[in-house]
C-alpha cells in the first residue's frame, strides 16, 4: 500500500460545527503532516506529528485541533472555523526523524474544505 | 531560511515538444533533497522526481529530467515528448536531509502552470 487517504473528499460546515478530517497511511510512514492550500498557491504547512508527537505547530488557530491516535492515522479536527479558512486541507507522510535519512513526502488526494 | 523560486507562473508548450520548467533555491545546508510535484486539477501532488544533492548525476525519471547545478543551486525540470496529461501545476520543493527540528519542512516554491496544446 503505497497511499495516503484522505476522507471526507468534500465537506461544508457552517462557522458553529465542529467536523474532523480523517488522514491514513499503511506505509509505516512515522512523520504524518497536515498543510493547508488556498487556491493557486502553494500548501502551506499547518502541523507535523513524529512518531505521534506533535512536533511542529506553525502557530495554527486553536480552532483547528490535530490528533494522532497511532501511527497510521492522523485527524483534524475543526470548530467555528470562518469563511476564510476553506481550502484544501492536504495530508501527507515521510519517514520518521529518527531514520537517517529523510525521503519525500507522500500526499494525500486531500479535502476541499468549504465554510458557510 | 530556505526559499524557493520559481520565476515562470505560467509556460505553455505543444504536444510533443519539450519544455523546461526552471527553480532556484537558497539554502546553507549541505544536504538536502530537492523535488519536483505536480498538482493536477484532481489537486493530488504527485512525486515527479527527486534529486539528493550529494549525488552528482542528473535525476531522470522517463520523459522527465532534472538539471541539478548545486554551486549555482539551480534545479530545473525537463518534459520530453510533452503529452496532454502533463498540464498541471508544477512545484518544486526542498527539504534538508537530515531529521528532526526545520528538516521535516518541506518549502514550496510558487508553482509553474503547465499548458499543453495540441
Amino acid at each position: 500500500d503505497t497511499e495516503v487517504t484522505q476522507t471526507p473528499k468534500h465537506l461544508v460546515m457552517g462557522m458553529t460545527n465542529k467536523k474532523s478530517l480523517k488522514c491514513e497511511q499503511h506505509m509505516g510512514h512515522r512523520a504524518m503532516y497536515w498543510y493547508k492550500q488556498k487556491a493557486k498557491k502553494p500548501p502551506e504547512l499547518m502541523f507535523v506529528y513524529s512518531y505521534e508527537k506533535l512536533s511542529i505547530n506553525e502557530s495554527v488557530p486553536s480552532r483547528f485541533s490535530p490528533e494522532c491516535p497511532n501511527s497510521s492515522l492522523l485527524n483534524l479536527h475543526l470548530h467555528a472555523l470562518q469563511p476564510e479558512d476553506s481550502a484544501l486541507y492536504l495530508c501527507a507522510s515521510s519517514q520518521g526523524f529518527r531514520d537517517r535519512r529523510l525521503g519525500g513526502y507522500t500526499f494525500g488526494s486531500g479535502t476541499r474544505l468549504t465554510v458557510v | 531560511a530556505q526559499t524557493v523560486t520559481q520565476s515562470q507562473p505560467e509556460m505553455s508548450v505543444q504536444e510533443a515538444e519539450t519544455v523546461t520548467l526552471s527553480c532556484t533555491y537558497d539554502t546553507s545546508e549541505s544536504d538536502y533533497y530537492l523535488f519536483w510535484y505536480k498538482q493536477p486539477p484532481s489537486r493530488q501532488m504527485i512525486l515527479v522526481i527527486r534529486q539528493e544533492a550529494y549525488k552528482q548525476q542528473n535525476a531522470t525519471e522517463n520523459r522527465f529530467s532534472v538539471n541539478f547545478q548545486k554551486a549555482a543551486k539551480s534545479f530545473s525540470l525537463k518534459i520530453s515528448d510533452s503529452q496532454l496529461g502533463d498540464a498541471a501545476m508544477y512545484f518544486c520543493a526542498y527539504r534538508g536531509a537530515l531529521g528532526g527540528g526545520t528538516a521535516s519542512k518541506l518549502t514550496f516554491g510558487t508553482g509553474t502552470r503547465l499548458q499543453v496544446t495540441l
